[in-house]
C-alpha cells in the first residue's frame, strides 16, 4: 500500500511568489491534514478535510494560504503571495474512518518550503 | 506559554541504556497521547499512544501517563543504533483530530 506522498519535495522561491503544494493521500482515507513545521518550533496543525469539506481550518495562519479537495482525493495548499515566515516544512497526513482521535494519521514525509 | 513542553536534547546515550523522554502539558482537556518517531528527512511516524492515565508497553517502549501532574514519558529498554531519531510526544482531547505536538526530542544511541 503506497503510503502519504507529497510533491514538491523541496521548494525554493522569492517573496511576494506564489507556491502550491500538493498532498496524495492514502487511498480510501477520507481524512486529510496539512500540518507545518517552522524552523526551530514544533509542529503545528493547519487544517482538517473529511473528504472535500473543511471540518477544521482554525490553524490556517492567515487568508494568503488557500487549501482544496476537489473530489474528496488530492489536496493542493496554495501560498499566495508567500512571505519569509512561511518558510518550513509542511506535512500532509490522512487517516480513514476514525472512531477514536488515536487511530492513526499517516504523516506523508513533507514538502520544505524555503521563502528568499 | 506553550500548551506542550519538551527537552529539545539532543540526547546521546550509548547503545543499551535505558531512555527516558518526558513531556509536560498544561491543558487539563487532553485525553489522548501519543508518541510519534521522525527519522531525518521522513514524517512523524506514530510509535506509541495511550488514553487518560496509565501505562502501555510494546516491545522495548513503554509509556505513561500522569494526568494529575500533566506529565508524560516514553521509555526505550536496551536502545539500539536504530532508535536514533526525534521523538514527538502529541495529544488531543476527545472532540477534535487536531494534535498538538511538543517540539521533539533529538535522540542519538551510538554503539
Amino acid at each position: 500500500e503506497a503510503g502519504v506522498t507529497q510533491f514538491p519535495s523541496h521548494s525554493v522561491i522569492e517573496k511576494g511568489q506564489t507556491v502550491t503544494l500538493r498532498c496524495d493521500p492514502i487511498s480510501g482515507h477520507d481524512n486529510l491534514y496539512w500540518y507545518r513545521r517552522v524552523m526551530g518550533k514544533e509542529i503545528k496543525f493547519l487544517l482538517h478535510f473529511v473528504k472535500e469539506s473543511k471540518q477544521d481550518e482554525s490553524g490556517m495562519p492567515n487568508n494568503r494560504f488557500l487549501a482544496e479537495r476537489t473530489g474528496g482525493t488530492y489536496s493542493t495548499l496554495k501560498v499566495q503571495p508567500a512571505e519569509l515566515e512561511d518558510s518550513g516544512v509542511y506535512f500532509c497526513a490522512s487517516s480513514p474512518d476514525r472512531v477514536l482521535p488515536t487511530d492513526t494519521q499517516y504523516f506523508g514525509p513533507g514538502t520544505r518550503l524555503t521563502v528568499l | 506559554q506553550k500548551e506542550v513542553e519538551q527537552d529539545p536534547g539532543p540526547l546521546s546515550v550509548p547503545e543499551g541504556a535505558i531512555v527516558s523522554l518526558n513531556c509536560t502539558y498544561s491543558n487539563s482537556a487532553f485525553q489522548y497521547f501519543m508518541w510519534y518517531r521522525q527519522y531525518s528527512r521522513k514524517g512523524p511516524e506514530l510509535l506509541m499512544y495511550t488514553y487518560s492515565s496509565g501505562n502501555k508497553e510494546d516491545g522495548r517502549f513503554t509509556a505513561q501517563v500522569d494526568k494529575s501532574s500533566k506529565y508524560i514519558s516514553l521509555f526505550i529498554r536496551d536502545s539500539q543504533p536504530s532508535d536514533s531519531a526525534t521523538y514527538l510526544c502529541a495529544m488531543t482531547s476527545y472532540n477534535t483530530d487536531k494534535l498538538i505536538f511538543g517540539t521533539g526530542t533529538r535522540l542519538q544511541v551510538f554503539p
